[in-house]
């Protein structure tokens, strides 16, 4: 089975902090998302990625930058955390012809105080 | 533009009941609508998933109807169990893009 790994379940973070949320995907996908998710806004693409080194921005990209230097990992980065940007992060893959049906990761939980 | 509309935002069940879930779409360029379940503590798992060239398509108890000209498409959960209980996303795509665009969600309780 794809496994898609999120390095923190929870993490708690202060305004004005760097913050990068890691993701690890094991199925030699090309595609990597990140997603965030609020409670009744469903799930809001922030950047994603079709390639190494190679990056797009989604729906809501303001506020984060990302990072692909290998195949398998997709780093997100929040240059200076703000408390809206409290919220779930979920990352998820998806095969590059068959891109599709998205494996995603069990998310993170980050509060930014 | 919300480009794609999802419908009851929860919903209350009893078992063996059925869950209806309805989804609109704006974007007649989508070309793949999944369903996606989600448990507490896990990420989104895709479910099921439709075409636009059929109408209908069921596996076990989910079934998913489309209607391409109303732009509309429903997950139908027949003999709802409390197992079910999770959040339902509904999704459009764009497969020459690879991007999903996500309705709100619905959160489902099926009761005992």
């Amino acid at each position: 089975d794809v496994k898609v790994t999120q390095s923190s379940r929870y993490l708690v973070k202060r305004t004005g902090e760097k913050v990068f949320l890691e993701c690890v995907q094991d199925m030699d996908h090309e595609n990597m998302f990140w997603y965030r998710q609020d409670p009744g806004l469903g799930l809001r693409l922030i950047y994603f990625s079709y390639d190494v080194k190679m990056k797009e921005k989604g729906d809501i990209p303001e506020g984060y930058s990302v990072s692909r230097e290998k195949k398998e990992r997709f780093s997100l980065i929040l240059e200076s955390a703000s408390t809206n940007q409290t919220s779930m992060y979920l990352c998820a893959s998806s095969l590059q012809g068959i891109n599709e049906k998205l494996f995603f990761g069990s998310g993170t939980q980050l509060s930014v105080l | 533009q919300q480009q794609v509309k999802q419908s009851p935002q929860s919903l209350i069940v009893q078992k063996g009941g059925i869950s209806i879930i309805n989804c609109a779409y704006e974007n007649t360029a989508f070309d793949y609508f999944p369903w996606y379940q989600q448990f507490p503590g896990k990420g989104p798992a895709l479910l099921i998933a439709i075409r636009p060239d059929v109408s209908e398509k069921k596996e076990g108890r989910f079934t998913i109807s489309f209607n391409k000209s109303a732009k509309q498409f429903s997950l139908h959960i027949m003999d709802s169990q409390p197992g079910d209980s999770a959040t339902y996303f509904c999704a459009a795509t764009l497969t020459n893009a690879g991007k999903s665009t996500f309705g709100d969600g619905t959160t489902l309780t099926v009761k005992p």
